[in-house]
Formats: structure tokens, C-alpha cells, sequence
């Protein structure tokens, strides 16, 4: 079945540095879906792309999906301490990446 | 946004019995809901999908005849863990589809239920 993969598995930053995480799937997606989940909390959706090579940006997060529809990334600009959490991508059949667990050091 | 929730937020029960969680969108119909089961510090595993008026479709590994699934109307799905066993311990969490269409959804997430089997 369908399985993607999440780098870096953990990603320690200090407050105000950036921070990327990577999305990589084994088949062509038809779509990807990025949720974030803070400690003790449920995920929350962000965002979903479709479009190969798309773009879209929520403040300081800038989400891209690959030309080919097999990866993706989720870039965090300046970091801040409400950043934390653990991020998940997501592609079709709802089958969640293992995630990346970021802490932002103040 | 959308608000999803589920009953009870946290269970105890003793091995061999029986528990039922509900969920409900609160503010938008959902035909299609979901479950997963997650453990502490790991993803979310997808369990089975939840279609209104049809069978759950289960995911492979996940024994249907214990993790009964009935989504009885268009704002309520409900997961009963059968014979309940320590190794079920865990967080379950639903979710609500919106939108049409392949390319046009969004998914939203319950608070979860905690369910410890001892």
C-alpha cells in the first residue's frame, strides 16, 4: 500500500532559526495533507496541495508539493516557540507519514 | 472552522468488557469519518473508514469484529472496542471529512478518547 515517509524525524531549533521537514512518498499522490499536532492536543489540519509544483504560504509556513507528486516540504521561517508540536503529512487514504517532532528552544 | 467531538474523553474499563466512543461534527454533515489509533509519541494509525448508511471499510490488520464501527447518521459515527484487552489501551481518535471531491477536502480531528483496559 501507499506509505510516506517524514525527515527529519526530530528537529531541535533555537527560536527564530527556520526549520524544514521533508515529505517522500513510494507512489504518485494525487493530493497531500499536512496536520499539526501540539503535545497532548489532536491534529489539526493545515493545509492540503493538489497541484504539481505548488506553492502556498500561511504566514511563516510555506508548504510545496514536487513536480512529480512524490514529495513534499513544509518550511517554518523564524521559528517561534508556539511552533512546536509534532507535523504530519498525510497522502490519499488519509495514511499519515510518522511525523516530525519539532522543539523550539527559547 | 469545523468542530469535531468525541464521548468520553477518557475511559477505564476492565479486560473483557466492552466500550463505545462516540463522535460528532457539530456544525457540518460528514459522510465519510475515520479512525485511528495512536500510540504515545508514534503517528497516527488509520484504522477504518467510516461511511454513512454503509459497512466501515477496515484497514488491513484491524479485526473488524472487535472494532465495531456504525455511522448511523450524516453527524455521528461510533467505535465500540469489543472484549476489551490491555493491549487495546490507547488513544483513539476520529476525524470528519468536508468538502467534495478528491482534491477539494479537509479533514478535522476529535480531542481523541483515552481508553484504558485494565
Amino acid at each position: 500500500g501507499q506509505q510516506v515517509m517524514q525527515i527529519p524525524q526530530y528537529q531541535h531549533v533555537q527560536e527564530g532559526e527556520d526549520f524544514t521537514t521533508y515529505c517522500n512518498s513510494s507512489t504518485t499522490l494525487s493530493n497531500i495533507q499536512w496536520y499539526k499536532q501540539r503535545p497532548g492536543g489532536h491534529p489539526v489540519f493545515l493545509i492540503q496541495l493538489v497541484k504539481s509544483g505548488e506553492v502556498k504560504k500561511q504566514k511563516r509556513l510555506t508548504f510545496q508539493f514536487g513536480e512529480a507528486k512524490k514529495n513534499s516540504s513544509l518550511h517554518i521561517t523564524a521559528t517561534q516557540t508556539t511552533d512546536v508540536g509534532t507535523y504530519f503529512c498525510a497522502g490519499e487514504g488519509f495514511v499519515f507519514g510518522p511525523g516530525t517532532r519539532l522543539s523550539v528552544l527559547p | 472552522g469545523a468542530v469535531v467531538s468525541q464521548h468520553p474523553s477518557w475511559v477505564i474499563c476492565k479486560s473483557g468488557t466492552s466500550v463505545k466512543i462516540e463522535c460528532r461534527s457539530l456544525d457540518f454533515q460528514a459522510t465519510t469519518m475515520f479512525w485511528y489509533r495512536q500510540f504515545p509519541k508514534q503517528s497516527l494509525m488509520l484504522m477504518a473508514t467510516s461511511n454513512e448508511g454503509s459497512k466501515a471499510t477496515y484497514e488491513q490488520g484491524v479485526e473488524k469484529d472487535k472494532f465495531l464501527i456504525n455511522h448511523a447518521s450524516l453527524t455521528l459515527s461510533t467505535l465500540t472496542v469489543t472484549s476489551a484487552h490491555p493491549e487495546d489501551s490507547s488513544f483513539y481518535i476520529c476525524s470528519a471529512l468536508t468538502g467534495t471531491g478528491a482534491s477539494s477536502y479537509e479533514q478535522y480531528f476529535g480531542p481523541g478518547t483515552r481508553l484504558t483496559v485494565t
